[in-house]
């Protein structure tokens, strides 16, 4: 495996259902990402890790529970979440979070829908 | 009024046409300037990236910042329907590491 790999790539969950989505980097990078990504709207930042400590957390509501046990693992747990919460999920990392921010991977996300 | 503008498209030019993304924004502290683009089914990948103003040259790609204006463009020559994604543009300043995005062109390059 190389580069930033997502799963599930596809996720249908009810609103009461618990359900992950997963990210693996290949990197070597320091920094780990969660973005939202959602039809005709700027990709919406949730959350960052750097050396495996949360460094923002986007006013992202508490039924999106981010964990990120190592530098090349994150996972963003999900639980109780409604239908606008439908987009694509992405994962990205980079070297670190200098001032430029470094260029960022991005995994190929995770499409969920809320039904 | 949002910090960064991007005309969503879809924008539609045939095969071998010059094509010009345009992205403008508010923040005159922006410093960093990146194009990111996205192909169906994908995530976004790094494509140009500016720092300051002026115009940067990588084969058919010309990515050029205009800071008087709050203005950056992506210029693409002689187009190929392998170009057809949409293109991201996202800046930061030097205070803050977090990238503001715009919320992408969808282009289609049509044979």
């Amino acid at each position: 495996e190389t580069g930033v790999t997502q799963t599930p790539r596809h996720l249908v969950m009810g609103m009461t259902n618990k359900k992950s989505l997963k990210c693996e980097q290949h990197l070597g990078h320091n920094a780990m990402y969660w973005y939202k990504q959602s039809a005709k709207k700027p990709l919406e930042l949730m959350f960052v890790y750097n050396f495996k400590e949360q460094t923002e957390n986007n006013s992202v509501p508490s039924r999106f529970s981010p964990e990120c046990p190592n530098s090349s693992h994150l996972f963003l747990h999900l639980h109780t979440l409604q239908p606008e919460d439908s987009a694509l999920y992405l994962c990205a990392s980079s070297q670190g979070t200098s001032r430029f921010g470094g260029e960022l991977f991005f995994g190929e996300g995770s499409r969920l829908t809320v039904l | 009024q949002k910090e960064v503008e991007q005309d969503p498209g879809p924008l539609s030019v045939p095969e071998g046409a010059i094509v010009s993304l345009n992205c403008t924004y508010s923040n005159s502290a922006f410093q960093y300037f990146m194009w990111y683009r996205q192909y169906s089914r994908k995530g976004p990948e790094l494509l140009m990236y500016t720092y300051s103003s002026g115009n940067k040259e990588d084969g058919r790609f010309t990515a050029q910042v205009d800071k008087s204006s709050k203005y950056i463009s992506l210029f693409i020559r002689d187009s190929q329907p392998s170009d057809s994604a949409t293109y991201l543009c996202a800046m930061s300043d030097n205070s803050n590491y977090q990238l503001i995005w715009g919320a992408g062109t969808k282009l289609i390059i049509k044979p």
